[in-house]
């Protein structure tokens, strides 16, 4: 399809496991973001990607939270030793660039459920 | 970036047209505004976003008052498949700093009733 893509988009974990969720975004954008929503609240920004490199990381909560973009397309978020409170939909978004004028294109998100 | 402020919810009868405000007194000279809405279980969606002057697309019309302190974002014809959240967000013209993000605030729950 031409939009961004998320995977999972339900995802059940158990407290203390690791979990990868992955974006693929609409080919040719050069920014990735990700976001976390928590019900009732609006997306809370986590990461900022300008092609392969983590241009602003400032809203990952903790180290347990890290991001990759090795070849500036794909992108994976990785959350370590998971918690009850790492629960939301993680949202992923491209930009054709990072200039501000630029419209961000939102996945569907991936649904984190941790038990 | 400068705060917005939206009523929580908002209602409206179909086929009405739906206007959602926001506030945003703190607006500097440089700044967009900028909405986007959010179907249940969905991403957020681009909607419209003006500087200065009122602007017009195939979703939506945006009126920015003069003084640029508060703006209204107007659904012309409400359907049911409106019903979403509806986040007004600004976001400064200047590359750098962190103009490249946008931050959401609660956004307005617009509700279509048949």
């Amino acid at each position: 399809g031409a939009g961004v893509s998320q995977t999972p988009s339900n995802k059940v974990t158990e407290k203390g496991k690791y979990v990868e969720l992955r974006c693929d975004p609409i080919s040719g954008h050069t920014a990735l973001y990700w976001y976390r929503q928590s019900l009732g609240q609006g997306p809370e920004f986590l990461i900022y990607f300008q092609g392969t490199g983590a241009a602003d990381d400032s809203g990952l909560p903790n180290d347990r939270f890290f991001a990759v973009r090795p070849e500036g397309s794909v992108s994976t978020l990785k959350i370590q030793r998971t918690e009850r409170g790492d629960s939301a939909v993680y949202l992923c978004a491209s930009s054709l660039t990072g200039f501000n004028t630029g419209e961000l294109f939102f996945g569907e998100g991936s649904r984190l459920t941790v038990l | 970036d400068a705060k917005t402020t939206q009523p929580t919810s908002m209602d409206c009868a179909e086929g009405r047209a739906a206007n959602l405000p926001c506030n945003h007194s703190t607006i500097s000279g440089n700044e967009y505004v900028y909405w986007y809405r959010q179907i249940h279980s969905q991403g957020p969606q681009y909607i419209i976003h003006g500087l200065k002057n009122n602007e017009t697309n195939e979703m939506a019309s945006l009126i920015i008052t003069e003084d640029r302190k508060s703006s209204t974002l107007i659904l012309p014809h409400a359907t049911l498949r409106d019903t979403a959240v509806y986040y007004c967000i600004v976001r400064g013209v200047n590359s750098g700093g962190s103009n490249y993000k946008l931050t959401f605030g609660k956004g307005t729950l617009l509700t279509v009733n048949p």
